[in-house]
């Protein structure tokens, strides 16, 4: 059973709206949550991360909010640029270093001009 | 150089062929991961290296053989594989051991076709 869950497989935003990316976990003992992003033909490069002490972490554009109760997670654009058209994953790890990277399928984002 | 440089780009073997796949980082890192990305499917973790030794093989078939000669390489031993394991195999590094710090950087990926 999958323990991240990206359960739109994909979103269209149009450019200088908000991109809003939803992520679902079901492991409480993941504290620790990144964003990926993944143009074709390339592999994934980190966005942003956020650990379970905090429930929002910025970053220029793109800010991740973390609701532990909910265990939801969501990685906001804004302004969206169609230069963020790529495929987003989710990613959650357990505490300590021997926490594997748990990844969800993926929401693939369009940003039209 | 890149990061991660993964060889080659693309590979098509027949189920009867022996390869491998390559994998460098140039980051300093000692940790090395083997993912597989199949269509509409997760990325899934396939092996994990932490300093040169095994640290986890998640249920992969031998027909998949990974070996890790330095800190720096990692190669992907294939053979008799199925049409089914047609995937992006992605290589990934990062800094081990120090808590909330386990960002991967991922190569390119080998885009393998089994016919």
């Amino acid at each position: 059973d999958q323990q991240v869950k990206q359960n739109s497989p994909s979103l269209s935003v149009q450019e200088g709206r908000i991109s809003i990316l939803n992520c679902d976990y079901t492991n409480s003992m993941f504290d620790y949550f990144l964003w990926y992003k993944k143009y074709p033909a390339e592999g994934p490069t980190f966005l942003i991360s956020i650990s379970s002490i905090k429930d929002k972490n910025e970053d220029g554009r793109f800010t991740v909010f973390l609701n532990k109760s909910a265990k939801h997670l969501s990685l906001h654009i804004v302004p969206s640029q169609p230069g963020d058209s790529a495929v987003y994953f989710c990613a959650a790890k357990e505490g300590g270093s021997q926490g594997n990277l748990i990844f969800g399928k993926g929401t693939k984002l369009s940003v039209k001009p | 150089e890149t990061g991660v440089t993964q060889t080659p780009r693309h590979l098509v073997m027949g189920m009867t062929n022996k390869k491998s796949l390559k994998c460098e980082q140039h980051l300093g890192h000692n940790a090395m991961y083997w993912y597989k990305q199949s269509a509409k499917k997760p990325l899934e973790l396939m092996f994990v290296y932490n300093f040169k030794e095994q640290t986890e093989n998640n249920s992969v078939p031998s027909r998949f053989s990974p070996e890790c000669p330095n800190s720096s390489h990692l190669f992907l031993h294939l053979h008799t594989l199925q049409p089914e394991d047609s995937a992006l195999y992605l290589c990934a590094s990062s800094q081990a051991g120090r808590l909330y710090n386990e960002k991967l950087f991922f190569g390119s990926g080998t885009q393998l076709s089994v016919l």
